[in-house]
């Protein structure tokens, strides 16, 4: 049972944007930072946001990180075919024992 | 550039143990934590626990206290996962994933195995 919550899909059209919401992030220190990964099905999956608004190098500025209260998001700009993958918000929780805990996932269809 | 490989596809009956080797490569062994991230089939992610090898110390999610040991070996620079008393609900994909923190103490899994995939059935 995720402690994130995530919406189980959302759609966009080519050109388009979208955002994706996380909602239960602690506002405890430590545990209010939020990290995006994205899996493209039948492959791992891979870094897109950290602490809340990074990205790591590689990753395109297509791709946008923000967090305000208990609810982080994930923006995606000019959508593209390959964005169509599934989404997963993750933060650390140290008021659990499960550690780190992951959003249910988000399936992006474009 | 990182790469790091992981024990193949297993197969193994309900109540036996099964154990996941991830070689690391470069520097990830001596400076950075390596978790367990697992995921059933259709399911989301879930995270088991992790090691930091330099230290030698483990922590695990509740849910697998108990059930899972990880290990690692400084000689061979890999990492073990190894789980005991499987049942089907165990039936998955298991990753190794670098845990790095940034110069803000901001931590994240930067990189991920290419995943191990493990059948229980009887």
């Amino acid at each position: 049972q995720s402690v994130l919550t995530q919406p189980p899909s959302a759609s966009g059209t080519f050109g388009q944007s979208v955002t994706i919401y996380c909602s239960g992030v602690s506002s405890r220190v430590g545990s209010d930072k939020v990290n995006w990964y994205q899996q493209v099905p039948g492959t791992a999956p891979k870094l897109l946001i950290y602490s809340n608004i990074k990205r790591p190098s590689g990753v395109p500025d297509r791709f946008s990180g923000s967090k305000s209260g208990s609810s982080a998001s994930l923006a995606i700009s000019g959508l593209q075919s390959d964005d169509e993958a599934d989404y997963y918000c993750a933060a650390w929780d140290d008021s659990l024992t499960g550690l780190w805990v992951f959003g249910g996932g988000t399936k992006l269809t474009v | 550039q990182v790469h790091w490989v992981q024990s193949g596809a297993e197969m193994k009956k309900p109540g036996s143990s099964f154990k996941v080797s991830c070689k690391t490569s470069g520097d990830s062994f001596s400076r950075h934590g390596i978790a367990w991230v697992r995921q059933a089939p259709g399911q989301g992610l879930e995270y088991m626990g992790g090691i930091v090898p330099s230290y030698d110390v483990a922590n695990y999610a509740q849910k697998f206290q108990g059930r899972v040991t990880m290990t690692a070996d400084k000689s061979t620079k890999t990492v073990y996962m190894d789980l005991r008393r499987v049942t089907s609900e165990d039936t998955a994909v298991y990753y190794c994933v670098r845990t790095v923190e940034d110069d803000l103490g901001a931590f994240y899994f930067d990189y991920w195995g290419q995943g191990t995939r493990v059948t229980v059935s009887s």
